[in-house]
């Protein structure tokens, strides 16, 4: 298994612009889960789903964020429009269906708004 | 306010010796996580301790989980180079919430030959 898999590793941008992250979970995981880490404020769940379905994004620090699960292979975070407060290191993770199952992390997306 | 509280934030000390990190809540936990994170990785699992006063090794790491479920610990027996990282601690609050990990702020350590 090639584990949780994330697209761009690096992304920088300028304020205003579009930005697309994406995922690929684990196949057979029905949890998906984005993550932002910074130094100041550590690792913070924006939003997750269940089968496909946006449970809790009581996370998503505002109307500029957005994330869709369009199927159980594909999920994106997407920033319209970025600012430099904004900048941090994005993390999708999946997990299985129980409960005392960990979570499987990607790599990140390190997130740079200049 | 930070629900899990981690001690000590940073944690420098040589090869070979001991050391603990601790993870405090006010809150109950029907599950608590250990995880490991490297630079540019994202963090991986260690341990999940889900009763009262388990207590779980892994090689050279013991977690123990508290007996009301509010705290944890990850103990470290001669420490090694490899074992440099950052450690998070991941609690679930309830089995109902989906299973949504809340994450302490982390213990970063280096641990020098």
């Amino acid at each position: 298994d090639a584990g949780v898999i994330q697209s761009p590793r690096h992304e920088v941008t300028e304020m205003g612009q579009e930005v697309t992250l994406r995922c690929k979970p684990i196949s057979g995981h029905d949890y998906l889960f984005w993550y932002r880490q910074t130094m100041m404020r550590g690792l913070e769940l924006l939003i997750y789903f269940n089968n496909n379905v946006p449970i809790d994004d009581s996370g998503m620090p505002e109307d500029r964020f957005s994330a869709k699960m369009p199927n159980a292979s594909f999920s994106t975070l997407k920033i319209q429009p970025s600012e430099p407060r904004d900048s941090a290191v994005y993390f999708c993770a999946s997990r299985g269906p129980y409960r005392s199952d960990g979570y499987t992390f990607g790599s990140g997306t390190r997130l740079t708004v200049v | 306010t930070q629900l899990l509280e981690q001690s000590p934030q940073f944690l420098s000390i040589q090869e070979g010796e001991n050391l603990t990190v601790y993870c405090n809540s006010s809150s109950v936990f029907s599950s608590l996580q250990w995880y490991r994170q490297e630079p540019g990785e994202g963090p991986v699992l260690l341990v999940t301790v889900v009763t009262g006063g388990e207590v779980k090794k892994l090689k050279r790491l013991t977690f123990q989980f508290g007996d009301a479920r509010k705290d944890s610990s990850l103990h470290i027996t001669a420490a090694q180079p490899g074992d440099t990282g950052l450690y998070l601690c991941a609690g679930m609050r309830s089995y109902n919430q989906g299973g949504k990990l809340i994450f302490g702020q982390g213990t970063e350590l280096s641990v020098k030959p």
